[in-house]
């Protein structure tokens, strides 16, 4: 069974462009969920997507954004990129009924803004 | 809102011996889930154990245990016959089953070397 799966790998912009970062979850999973991994501050929450909709958002500015596509997919937006938005971004996924087998995560994609 | 501690910036153990790595929560949840994860150098978080607060017994997978102290409010992993490929980042996390909240939140996590 394939794991859940995230592009690009790396991504290197430059202040004030926009980033899409995608995401695809196990099969069969319907919540996607993302973070942040910025140097020395841990994972942040940034949102959950579940059957399409937004259902929880972390403390993050409105230039995050995203969507879930009606394949359960999901992509991140970061519009305006500010130099702090430099971190690692994982996405997860889970099924309903999620934490007695954890959310899984994919390998991130590493965001670099020069 | 809950918090996760994790006091122990890097830890260094032998291999072969066994090694705990320690977490302490704070929840005014009435029912939370506890999670420890793995972070090898290549940044995928991979999911190790899970203990909910009312599991009577404590967690166990392999050569992983969660010692789960409810009054205490530990959930610190053990870690029997450490191996070479143990080597990586330890984050602990917890989540509210309230409000279907679904999200986890993060420990600062341990960085765990085992040596040769």
């Amino acid at each position: 069974e394939a794991g859940v799966t995230q592009s690009p790998t790396h991504l290197i912009k430059t202040r004030g462009q926009q980033a899409t970062l995608r995401c695809s979850p196990i099969s069969g999973h319907t919540s996607v969920y993302w973070y942040q991994q910025a140097l020395g501050l841990g994972l942040q929450f940034l949102l959950w997507y579940d059957e399409g909709e937004e259902r929880n958002r972390g403390n993050f500015p409105p230039r995050f954004s995203g969507r879930q596509f009606p394949n359960y997919s999901s992509e991140l937006n970061v519009n305006a990129l500010e130099l702090e938005d430099s971190a690692l971004y994982l996405c997860a996924s889970s099924l309903a009924g999620w934490y007695l087998d954890g959310q899984f995560f994919g390998p991130g994609t590493r965001l670099t803004v020069l | 809102a809950q918090k996760i501690t994790q006091t122990q910036p890097g830890m260094f153990v032998q291999e072969k011996e066994a090694v705990t790595l320690d977490c302490t929560y704070d929840t005014s949840d009435p029912s939370y889930g506890l999670f420890w994860y793995k972070q090898p150098s290549s940044g995928e978080m991979i999911f190790l154990i899970y203990q909910g607060s009312y599991d009577q017994q404590n967690a166990t997978e392999g050569r992983y245990s969660l010692n789960f102290q409810k009054a205490r409010k530990s959930a610190n992993l053990v870690i029997s016959a450490s191996q070479l490929g143990d080597s990586a980042m330890y984050f602990c996390a917890t989540i509210s089953h309230l409000q279907g909240a679904q999200k986890l939140v993060f420990g600062q996590g341990t960085r765990l070397t085992i040596n040769p």
